[in-house]
């Protein structure tokens, strides 16, 4: 089955505690993506990557980091977590470009 | 900075009825344009895509799109209570690179 995978799928946590969610998909897409999902801010990118390690800002990428050292793995690591971080991310993947993106099931995250 | 605007609603209709669905952008470069469903508590699910003006059309979903109006609208005709959720619209930059989402629009099918 296609389908973008992210763990883990909660997680509440404390400030400062670095942490990494991971993201894969099992389609063979060059195009992978994060974006943050607030009430009233809708849904706002954070990274995206157009192929391995090629990886670059979206508009909120302050106090996040990524890498793509394999095609299927996205991971989104947020190394000191602060509460404005606190929000429910999505990770998404694309065969071209930011076309017809495939969205995972979302990680709802909590900074204590 | 790019944006995409989109009517919050609630947009209420009736079972049967057309639901209509608008968005404008600001980036008149942008060249490919998208329609989300989002289910409460789910992720994005696309549902239609749309990259020259005109209307295009996929089962009970039509998309249409003026780029000399910067204006985007989605059509559900027979609206069913299953297709209450939030309708997000998505601009693709003119790089080809990233997309812009506007905040959604609420559709309320009532039996």
């Amino acid at each position: 089955e296609a389908q973008v995978t992210q763990n883990p799928r909660y997680l509440i946590t404390v400030t400062g505690k670095k942490l990494t969610v991971t993201c894969s998909q099992n389609m063979n897409h060059e195009y992978m993506s994060w974006y943050r999902q607030d009430p009233g801010l809708g849904l706002r990118q954070i990274y995206y990557s157009m192929n391995v390690e090629v990886t670059d800002k979206g508009d909120v990428p302050e106090g996040y980091k990524v890498s793509r050292k394999e095609k299927r793995n996205f991971p989104l690591i947020l190394e000191s977590p602060s509460p404005n971080q606190t929000s429910l991310y999505f990770c998404a993947s694309s065969g071209r470009s930011y076309n017809e993106q495939f969205f995972g099931p979302g990680t709802r995250l909590t900074v204590l | 900075q790019k944006e995409v605007e989109q009517n919050s609603g609630p947009l209420s209709v009736p079972e049967g009825a057309i639901a209509s669905l608008n968005c404008t952008y600001s980036d008149r470069g942008s060249q490919s344009f998208f329609w989300y469903r989002q289910y409460s508590g789910k992720s994005p699910e696309l549902i239609m895509s749309i990259y020259s003006n005109g209307d295009k059309e996929d089962g009970r979903f039509t998309a249409q799109l003026n780029k000399a109006s910067q204006y985007v609208s989605l059509l559900i005709r027979d609206s069913q209570p299953s297709d209450s959720a939030t309708y997000l619209c998505a601009v693709g930059s003119s790089g080809y690179s990233t997309l812009t989402f506007g905040k959604g629009t609420m559709l309320l099918v009532s039996p």
